[in-house]
């Protein structure tokens, strides 16, 4: 079974930091990896999606990297702002259950102005 | 505007009242789901579906149906809610069965059964 674990559950930074966000996942057998971007209230931003065959992503101040044979994965946000606090989901699209994304539990990152 | 758009966002209904919460999306996608998502359990699908007339159970299907007659539309249907059922749901869509395409997810319904 699938599993993706995020980590730290939570994160506070002072403005400014560059940080990083960790998913691991317990099975390689995936299509495709995406991080999402969830604030109070509301839905689920794609950020970035990543293909079983790629290395990385990339968009603005955010990187994705993807080690499919070890099973991580890590969302890097340079130079970060106040406006960049929400969770943070990872989930994996995993071979064996079609397009069903299964889920992280994500991480609640907030930027101290 | 490209979307996926829920409806209502937030809902308290009494246990045992019927009701349907909708989904549409204008971007001519061919898989639709929905899920929902607890604390400490993260989001978990409930139901999908590859196209039209053609669905399938997720995870946690007990307690909802699912139709897909049109292709922009795939409503969640609780015949006779009960308190936990309680959640935050999604509905998401993407544009084929194709693994590789990114996911689009609506706003999310807030449904809170008394």
């Amino acid at each position: 079974k699938q599993e993706v674990t995020q980590i730290p559950a939570a994160l506070s930074v002072p403005e400014g930091e560059n940080l990083v966000l960790n998913c691991s996942f317990t099975d390689s057998a995936i299509y495709n990896l995406q991080w999402f971007r969830q604030d109070p209230g509301k839905g689920l931003t794609s950020l970035l999606l990543i293909q079983s065959s790629q290395r990385e992503q990339t968009s603005g101040r955010l990187n994705a990297s993807l080690d499919k044979s070890s099973g991580r994965s890590t969302l890097y946000i340079a130079a970060s702002q106040p406006g960049d606090s929400a969770t943070y989901l990872c989930a994996v699209n995993h071979m064996e259950y079609g397009n069903k994304l299964v889920f992280g539990a994500g991480t609640i990152l907030r930027v101290k102005s | 505007e490209a979307q996926v758009t829920q409806n209502p966002r937030y809902l308290i209904t009494v246990t045992g009242k019927k009701l349907t919460v909708t989904c549409s999306q204008n971007m001519n996608h061919e898989y639709m789901s929905w899920y929902r998502q607890d604390p400490g359990l993260g989001l978990r699908q409930i139901y999908y579906s590859m196209n039209v007339e053609v669905t399938d159970k997720g995870d946690v299907p007990e307690g909802y149906k699912v139709s897909r007659k049109e292709k922009r539309n795939f409503p969640l249907i609780l015949e006779s809610p009960s308190p936990n059922q309680t959640s935050l749901y999604f509905c998401a869509s993407s544009l084929t069965i194709n693994l590789n395409t990114e996911a689009f997810f609506g706003q999310g319904t807030r449904l809170t059964v008394v």
